[in-house]
């Protein structure tokens, strides 16, 4: 079975600090990973995928993710955090041979002026 | 602007009671999904759809059943209504084979 973990509920950062956001997975096959971002009374709305090549993935607004398949981890990156990121992300994951994408539970993230 | 279109944006109905909701997926986009998002349970996905046809099946309960049509919009219906099924319902749609899913702006249920 598919499952996506996102261990933090939340994760403070200051503005023009580097934010991580972090999110493990668990999928048969090779994993199709996602990041989301959702503001207030919004839908969901893409960021970034991982399919296949280089395991660093660069977004929408300046973040990144990194694929490291030996931890099945897909971290949510960016080298300098703004007020406006702030929002809650969604890691997801979709395993080859399957239509599910299953979310994790999300996490707040709250930049600091 | 996702390009999916969702309605009614919001919804306030009693138990018991029976709603449509519905969803028009991005031009050219073949699968539709459905997820249900409430405080405790995060991002639940209920059924996807493509072309017409079921594809995928997740955690739907008997009382909500879903379609798509061959204009390839899709309506969930929701029945025998209780206070939990409260909840933020979204659509999103992808081309075939998926890539990233596109969200709706979701449709806000009430159950009173």
């Amino acid at each position: 079975a598919q499952s996506v973990a996102q261990p933090e509920d939340q994760v403070n950062v200051a503005e023009g600090n580097p934010l991580t956001v972090k999110c493990t997975y668990s999928v048969s096959g090779n994993p199709y990973l996602f990041w989301y971002v959702q503001y207030p009374n919004r839908g969901l709305q893409f960021l970034l995928k991982y399919i296949t090549g280089d395991n660093l993935v660069k977004g929408s607004y300046g973040f990144e993710a990194e694929f490291n398949k030996s931890q099945t981890s897909f971290h949510l990156k960016k080298p300098s955090a703004l007020v406006s990121d702030s929002a809650l992300y969604f890691c997801a994951v979709r395993g080859s041979g399957t239509y599910k994408y299953i979310f994790g539970t999300g996490t707040r993230l709250k930049v600091l002026a | 602007d996702s390009g999916v279109t969702q309605t009614p944006k919001h919804l306030i109905t009693a138990t018991g009671q029976r709603v449509t909701l519905r969803c028009s997926p991005r031009s050219g986009d073949l699968s539709v999904y459905w997820y249900q998002q409430s405080l405790d349970q995060g991002l639940q996905f209920l059924i996807q759809y493509y072309n017409g046809e079921e594809r995928a099946k997740g955690n739907i309960l008997e009382r909500f059943s879903a379609q798509q049509f061959p204009d390839l919009h899709s309506e969930l219906n929701l029945s025998s209504l209780e206070l939990g099924d409260s909840a933020l319902y979204f659509c999103a749609s992808s081309v075939d084979p998926p890539g990233e899913l596109f969200f709706g702006e979701g449709s806000r249920l009430t159950v009173l």
